[in-house]
């Protein structure tokens, strides 16, 4: 069964304290690993697609990377308006169709 | 563009009674997906479907049930609500091809509040 950890929970940082959050997964056959994040009352917003191992992507302040069994997604210098919940996800081929299982969340708190 | 389109945002019923939630893509995607969203257990598969008139039980299918008439629309309906049920509910699509700068991202709504009394 695919499995998705995401660490912390929770991560109350100060403005312009970098720091990262992780995703652990456990998947047969990974087809590509998602960044979102979440504001409180909204759907979730794409953030990144990694597909291999190495690959790594940039948005502004955010920059995610990709193992074999982890995922992390590095916050620098940010913003009070970088608080959101941010979650991870995994597709894998399941019974023809490309399953995607969602973690549980990192509840981010940028203090001004 | 308007994307992916729920409602209603919020509803409360009464146990047993029953719903519709509709959800509406015009992006022409052919996969389109049921989540709910509940404290500590991230976002859990309902139902969903690979196209107009296919559609298959996804990690919680318990008392949901779905369609899919036409591309756009992917209404989910609440047999007999139960406590249980209360959530926050998402629709969601995505492309059937991976390839492109947008193949595989899933575009969600902005989610639909229900609580069950």
């Amino acid at each position: 069964e695919d499995q998705v950890t995401q660490s912390p929970e929770a991560l109350r940082l100060q403005e312009g304290e970098s720091s990262s959050l992780n995703c652990s997964y456990t998947v047969s056959g990974l087809r590509g690993l998602f960044w979102y994040r979440q504001d409180p009352g909204k759907g979730p917003e794409f953030l990144f697609t990694l597909y291999s191992a190495g690959e790594e992507k940039e948005k502004e302040r955010l920059k995610a990377t990709l193992t074999k069994k982890e995922s992390f997604l590095h916050i620098t210098a940010p913003k009070p308006e970088d608080s959101a919940t941010y979650l991870c996800a995994v597709q894998a081929l399941s019974g023809g169709y490309q399953k995607v299982t969602f973690g549980t969340g990192t509840k981010l708190q940028v203090i001004p | 563009n308007a994307g992916v389109t729920q409602t209603p945002k919020f509803q409360v019923l009464k146990t047993g009674q029953s719903m519709t939630l509709q959800c509406a893509q015009d992006m022409n995607h052919e996969y389109m997906s049921w989540y709910r969203q509940d404290p500590g257990m991230g976002l859990r598969l309902i139902h969903y479907s690979v196209g107009a008139g296919i559609t298959d039980q996804g990690e919680v299918p318990n008392g949901y049930n779905v369609s899919r008439s036409t591309t756009e629309d992917f209404p989910l309906r609440l047999l007999s609500a139960a406590p249980s049920q209360t959530s926050v509910y998402f629709c969601a699509s995505r492309s059937r091809s991976d390839r492109g700068p947008s193949g595989n991202t899933i575009y969600f709504g902005e989610g639909s509040w229900l609580t069950v009394v």
